[in-house]
């Protein structure tokens, strides 16, 4: 199984700065990740997948990248309703799996 | 639109049968490459994806736990049904279905389940 790690766990970060999110796989996951945003009390929000596409409807300000291990999501010029709770997820192998997610809060 | 929403009891006992109805309009599971899956969340805690069901009938479980995972769809009423046997407390969750066949595009709001007696 391969286990997601996220770092940091916690992102304190001043709205119109930029926040950088990372994701580790325990082996190769190719670049079947996605990333989702998830908020209070919501069903989680698909953002990125194959590591590095926009789903439909993602403003610009969110980029993903990374292949293999390591991955990361960027979100620049940060909105007050980009703070919220963010997840990765490998589907390049059986189970998948998520990683244990990182908070983004406002500092 | 793509819409599923989830049904199912709030509260089951300990040792209980869970079953979870998702029922999606939008898109047909009968369609080449189509799939759903149900995914989980404990309060507060991190998702974890339990099964998938495709287009073609093939299924896929949690490895930690396939022997009480079932995963069945009826393609005429548009519907998933997950069912999971011997609850237990910490199986106390938030219970999503959810579009994809890798990454999830589409997740329904979810149902909270309670294991308790």
């Amino acid at each position: 199984e391969r286990v997601m790690t996220q770092f940091p766990a916690t992102l304190s970060v001043s709205p119109g700065k930029s926040a950088t999110l990372s994701c580790r796989a325990s082996q190769s996951v190719g670049s079947n990740l996605a990333w989702y945003q998830q908020k209070p009390g919501q069903a989680p929000r698909l953002l990125v997948y194959g590591a590095s596409t926009m789903a439909t409807g993602i403003p610009a300000r969110f980029s993903g990248s990374g292949s293999g291990t390591e991955f990361t999501l960027t979100i620049s010029s940060l909105q007050s309703e980009d703070f919220a709770v963010y997840y990765c997820q490998q589907y390049n192998n059986w189970p998948y799996t998520f990683g244990q997610g990182t908070k983004l809060e406002i500092k | 639109q793509v819409t599923l929403t989830e049904s199912g009891p709030a509260l089951v006992k300990p040792t209980q049968t869970l079953t979870l109805t998702c029922t999606f309009s939008g898109f047909s599971l009968s369609t080449n490459g189509m799939s759903v899956s149900w995914i989980r969340q404990p309060p507060g805690k991190a998702l974890e994806w339990l099964a998938r069901i495709d287009w073609d009938a093939d299924k896929y479980y949690s490895t930690s736990l396939q022997t009480r995972l079932t995963i069945s769809k009826d393609t005429s009423k548009n519907q998933v049904v997950l069912t999971m046997t011997n609850m237990d407390p910490v199986d106390t969750a938030t219970y999503y279905c959810a579009r994809g066949r890798g990454r999830f595009d589409t997740w329904g709001q979810g149902t909270l389940v309670t294991v308790s007696s």
